[in-house]
């Protein structure tokens, strides 16, 4: 059983476009992640969102929205698609809790490319 | 934030050679250390990890140093296989906080 699962893993879209990547978690962890690794393999928070606690990294475009119906599932929503989104998505899980970080566990990852 | 470098970006070694990573830290408050293996077309892994009250943890051929004076800690990895083909990340997190920040990355080509 695959603990974090993410769809698509391939995402290939045109400029301008809007688009979202599906994570869903069963390992009942509290918090949840998206990060992006982009070509030179750099991984950077994007976010993360504990119950009703989200956290936003500064860096990230407001064009990029988290949304989580539920504990199991943050989804990453993306406006206005532009060249320099192409990257790797993350979603990750942990059941870590503030002041203790905890393991991150990942998922396989959907490769965005914007034409 | 935490400010996390992580040395070398690449790393060469012949099988059954040892390989070490090395990664510096800023904030003092950091108190947890995790590193994590990256396989291709994969997400990252946690290898091992270590907690601020101890100097080094070892797990098979795999170990961690920590040294909170200097705010550096290394990952060793002994006897290396090709399997160990990866790239690492050191990480850190935010003073205070669950978020990790995470090194640049360093890529370990094991060569048989």
């Amino acid at each position: 059983d695959t603990a974090v699962s993410q769809t698509p893993k391939y995402l290939v879209t045109q400029m301008g476009n809007d688009k979202s990547i599906k994570c869903e978690q069963n390992l009942g962890h509290d918090t949840m992640y998206w990060y992006k690794q982009d070509s030179k393999k750099f991984l950077k928070i994007m976010f993360s969102y504990n119950n009703k606690e989200l956290i936003i990294n500064e860096t990230v475009p407001n064009r990029f929205s988290p949304k989580s119906p539920d504990k199991a599932h943050l989804n990453l929503h993306i406006n206005s698609l532009e060249l320099g989104d192409s990257a790797v998505y993350f979603c990750a899980s942990s059941q870590g809790v503030p002041m203790i970080p905890g393991e991150l566990f990942f998922g396989e990852g959907s490769r965005l490319t914007v034409l | 934030g935490e400010n996390v470098e992580q040395h070398p970006s690449t790393l060469s070694v012949q099988e059954g050679d040892s390989a070490v990573i090395k990664c510096t830290y800023s904030d003092s408050a950091s108190n947890y250390f995790p590193w994590y293996k990256q396989e291709l077309g994969k997400g990252p892994q946690l290898i091992i990890d270590i907690r601020s009250n101890v100097g080094e943890k070892k797990d098979q051929r795999i170990a961690v140093t920590l040294n909170k004076t200097a705010k550096h800690f290394s990952l060793h990895i002994t006897e290396t296989q090709p399997e160990d083909s990866a790239v690492y990340f050191c990480a850190a997190p935010w003073a205070g906080s669950y978020q990790l920040t995470f090194g640049k990355g360093t890529k370990l080509s094991v060569i048989p």
